[in-house]
């Protein structure tokens, strides 16, 4: 079956960009008509939308990011990324990646300090 | 953008008891697409429901979703131990995309 997997560093910081990667295993990322997403919880808090990008390749964000937030995708490796700039310590989170919206994956730690 | 409430904030049950969550959006969700997660600590959120009343593969039949429009229901018919954690609801009908805030259901 179809799982994701996050990676990437575990620890950034400030003011440097965080990039993270998701590993869709089991199936093609090509498949059609699924919105690749990045999704955040803050420590002991709820979840947070950051953005999807569509089988087309278009792209949606939400508004409170969208001026430090890509969302990419590479067919060829079967992976899609997210790039978030300027990081303050507010963006430590669990940062997770989903096929909207039945399959996430397990979520990885990102914590922002120098 | 949509906002969604959840309520109540904290539900306190025993096992085997009936739980009612709440979920009302700010604006209809566009054709009903709206999903109840549930999480436990250090664990990553799992989809119970979508399209707001259809279960999710392996998810037991005492979880059912109801609802349309700005108004949605998480119900357990009966709570199993394992059923006490937090939910959350979430629409994914328009962008952005938004969560609710929470329910946790706690044990009385």
């Amino acid at each position: 079956q179809v799982q994701l997997q996050e990676s990437g560093p575990g620890l950034v910081k400030p003011s440097q960009t965080l990039s993270l990667t998701c590993t869709v295993s089991g199936g093609s990322i090509r498949s059609g008509g699924y919105y690749w997403t990045w999704i955040r919880q803050h420590p002991g808090k709820g979840l947070e939308w950051i953005g999807y990008i569509y089988d087309s390749g278009s792209t949606s964000y939400n508004p409170s990011l969208k001026s430090r937030v890509t969302i990419s995708i590479d067919t060829s490796k079967n992976q899609f990324s997210l790039d978030l700039s300027s990081l303050t310590a507010a963006d430590t989170a669990v940062y997770y990646c989903a096929r909207e919206p039945l399959l996430w994956g397990q979520g990885t730690l990102v914590t922002v300090s120098s | 953008e949509i906002v969604l409430t959840q309520s109540p904030g904290t539900l306190s049950l025993s096992p085997g008891e009936r739980a009612t969550l709440s979920c009302r959006a700010s604006q209809s969700v566009t054709f009903n697409f709206l999903a109840w997660y549930q999480q436990k600590p250090g664990q990553a959120p799992k989809v119970l429901i979508y399209g707001a009343s259809s279960r999710a593969t392996g998810i037991p039949d005492r979880f059912s979703g109801s609802g349309s429009g700005t108004d949605f229901t998480l119900t357990i018919s009966r709570l199993e131990p394992e059923d006490f954690a937090v939910y959350y609801c979430q629409q994914y009908g328009s962008s952005p995309r938004t969560f609710g805030q929470g329910t946790k259901v706690e044990i009385k």
